[in-house]
């Protein structure tokens, strides 16, 4: 069945580093995926996603590009803050638009 | 515009008890999906409804069973509590035709004794 595989965590880095977390993923057809954040004491929020195969999600300096070669969708930041300090879930959703499937998240700590 | 709200915010039972979740969608919104997370994990997909039908399901035994509304509210009902069903449980609305945009509701924390 569909799945997503997630990097693990804590992820600890200081500010103004580049951050990746990876993500791949299993599907049939042609899935979409997503990346959610979650901040400390709120709920989870849509981040970025991306519809179909080479399109590149961005929101507030993050980034992530649909492979399908390599069934990934990678996230990235060029420069974190502290304010980025949440936990990340990667996710997929089937051809159908009826089932969602998140990976198990990734938490990200940025010191000053 | 309103969002998703879900009430209660926590929850106890005991082993055995039902429990019913609710879930008001957010303004204009005529999708909801229902997810469990527990502790340290990621979502799992439990349902959606679309015009008050159920639209899709997870991997959940038929003990966690749902109901939408007209006004496209919902609710999550869930027979036989188990240890296991101790989680949060969210709801997200989204639009059908725009499913890839979904709103989460802040969550219900049911703790099974």
């Amino acid at each position: 069945g569909d799945s997503v595989t997630q990097m693990e965590g804590p992820v600890t880095l200081s500010e103004e580093a580049f951050l990746t977390i990876n993500c791949t993923y299993t599907a049939t057809g042609y899935p979409s995926l997503f990346w959610y954040v979650q901040y400390p004491g709120e709920g989870l929020q849509l981040l970025l996603k991306a519809t179909k195969a080479d399109d590149k999600g961005s929101n507030k300096g993050f980034e992530a590009t649909y492979r399908k070669e390599t069934t990934s969708f990678h996230l990235e930041k060029g420069s974190v803050q502290v304010s980025d300090s949440a936990v990340y879930f990667c996710a997929l959703s089937g051809d159908t638009g009826n089932q969602f499937y998140f990976g198990t998240g990734t938490s990200l700590t940025v010191i000053p | 515009e309103t969002g998703v709200t879900q009430s209660p915010t926590h929850l106890i039972k005991t082993r055995g008890q039902q429990v019913t979740l609710r879930c008001s969608s957010q303004s204009g919104h005529n999708t909801v999906s229902w997810y469990q997370q527990a502790l340290g994990q990621g979502p799992q997909f439990i349902f959606q409804y679309y015009r008050e039908e159920e639209n899709g399901r997870g991997n959940f035994p038929p003990r966690f069973s749902g109901l939408q509304f007209p006004n496209y509210s919902s609710e999550l009902n869930v027979n036989a509590l188990e240890l296991d069903d101790s989680a949060l449980y969210l709801c997200a609305s989204s639009l059908q035709g725009t499913w890839e945009t979904q709103y989460f509701g802040p969550g219900t924390r049911l703790l099974v004794l």
